[in-house]
């Protein structure tokens, strides 16, 4: 049972490329998000999936897409990276059925943008 | 939206000593309040939360209280070792009828330095 994983752990891109991180979890979760962190600001919710085929944004959504693949998958996309867009990023689920409501994170993907 | 204010950013004590984190939250909707513990380099990991039908919740040396009517949030830690050592976030969240659940609303972090 691996819980929430990512990829890449770590990735380095040009003004302007383009890349998908990849978050895949094993719990049969039904809810998935992605959140960035920055020093000193917390973590802030990109967007969320709170079941298959859904999808809603959160605070930071803006050049940002992602797809629900499946209740396992959910990436994020960057569609034209910025340095702003420089931070970590976190996936997580939970089992929103659940009265716990607890949430799992991956080990982040550290993400450059020059 | 959800607003969440955490103070102090920084708290430093004596090896021993208690450890008490503050918040408060903007939206009376919020009903889970979990804390995060974040070591360097690693992901958040939950150490203790509590719903909003519940004034107080303890776990050993950690403890939670919740004000709904003041909208704030208290995490206590007792007898601190080195180890609790970390950035410490407090969070808010919703459970919004008919939208399953919703994203977590977090504080901007403490980080809790423990002197031997």
């Amino acid at each position: 049972n691996a819980g929430v994983t990512q990829t890449p752990k770590f990735q380095v891109l040009k003004t302007g490329q383009s890349m998908t991180l990849q978050c895949a979890q094993d719990m049969n979760h039904n809810s998935m998000y992605w959140y960035r962190q920055d020093p000193g600001m917390g973590l802030r919710l990109i967007y969320y999936s709170a079941s298959e085929g859904t999808t809603d944004k959160g605070e930071v959504p803006n050049g940002y897409n992602v797809s629900r693949l499946n209740k396992r998958e959910f990436s994020l996309r960057l569609e034209s990276a910025a340095p702003s867009q420089t931070s970590v990023y976190f996936c997580a689920s939970s089992e929103a059925s659940q009265p716990t409501y607890e949430q799992y994170f991956g080990p982040g993907t550290r993400l450059t943008v020059t | 939206g959800e607003n969440v204010e955490q103070h102090p950013s920084t708290l430093s004590v004596q090896e021993g000593d208690s450890a008490v984190i503050k918040c408060t939250y903007s939206d009376s909707a919020s009903n889970y309040f979990p804390w995060y513990k974040q070591e360097l380099g690693k992901r958040p990991q939950l150490i203790i939360d509590i719903r909003s039908n519940v004034g107080e919740k303890k776990d050993q040396r950690i403890a939670v209280t919740l004000n709904k009517t003041a909208k704030h949030f208290s995490l206590h830690i007792t007898e601190t070792q080195p180890e609790d050592s970390a950035v410490y976030f407090c969070a808010a969240a919703g459970w919004y009828s008919g939208g399953g659940a919703d994203g977590l609303t977090f504080g901007k972090g403490t980080h809790l330095i423990i002197q031997p």
